[in-house]
């Protein structure tokens, strides 16, 4: 029962390095999305994919990019790292409905850009 | 800007006693999700509401929907010291079928044993 697997846990970055996070889900769900956690801003949506081939900017996309080549996977990719992109970052995943339905979490990954 | 804002931010409260979080929305909404974190983990679903509907209950969770209000409420009853942790609302919009989930602040619930 692996759910929402990311990887890394923690990840210290110099400014303008890039970076790709990893997302894997073994629930075969179409819909997954990437947030970012600030202190006091809740959750905020950067991108998310309705299924293999097919994604889309949420709230926040700028600096980041994404693709979707299986249902399983869906990375995220940091091209030039800024203080600012400083946060957790979690995946999640939706069976179908997407965000009609409860989404499934992973356990997050804290990035320090420095 | 935020769909949802949470309210109050803070709640400190002792076992055995009820906890009551408030969540306001802006636009009309699919449905209302409500989530629990525990400290430094990812975010794992309590309740679902559907706009259509206007209580839901799971096991000590109740949670309230007044459209006409765009608002929301979670009540944890008979806290425990486990229950401790951030909790958040989250309304799910968007004409599509998959939708679009958008969260608020959270409240951060402590309970004292």
């Amino acid at each position: 029962n692996a759910g929402v697997t990311q990887t890394p846990k923690f990840q210290v970055l110099k400014t303008g390095q890039s970076m790709t996070l990893q997302c894997a889900q073994d629930m075969n769900h179409e819909y997954m999305s990437w947030y970012r956690q600030d202190p006091g801003m809740g959750l905020r949506l950067i991108h998310y994919s309705v299924g293999a081939g097919i994604t889309d900017q949420g709230e926040v996309p700028n600096g980041y990019n994404v693709s979707r080549s299986t249902t399983e996977d869906f990375p995220l990719r940091l091209l030039s790292a800024a203080p600012s992109q400083t946060s957790v970052y979690f995946c999640a995943s939706s069976p179908p409905g997407g965000a009609r339905t409860e989404a499934f979490f992973g356990q997050g990954t804290r990035l320090t850009v420095v | 800007s935020q769909q949802g804002e949470e309210d109050p931010q803070a709640l400190s409260i002792q076992e055995g006693e009820n906890a009551t979080m408030n969540c306001s929305y802006k636009t009309s909404i699919n449905n209302l999700q409500w989530y629990r974190q525990n400290s430094g983990r990812g975010l794992v679903h309590l309740i679902l509401i559907r706009s259509n509907e206007r209580e839901k209950h799971s096991g000590r969770l109740r949670v309230t929907l007044d459209t006409s209000k765009k608002s929301s409420s979670l009540l944890i009853t008979a806290s425990r010291a486990a229950d401790t942790a951030s909790y958040f609302c989250a309304t799910s919009t968007g004409g599509t079928s998959y939708g679009k989930l958008t969260f608020g602040q959270g409240t951060i619930l402590t309970v004292h044993p």
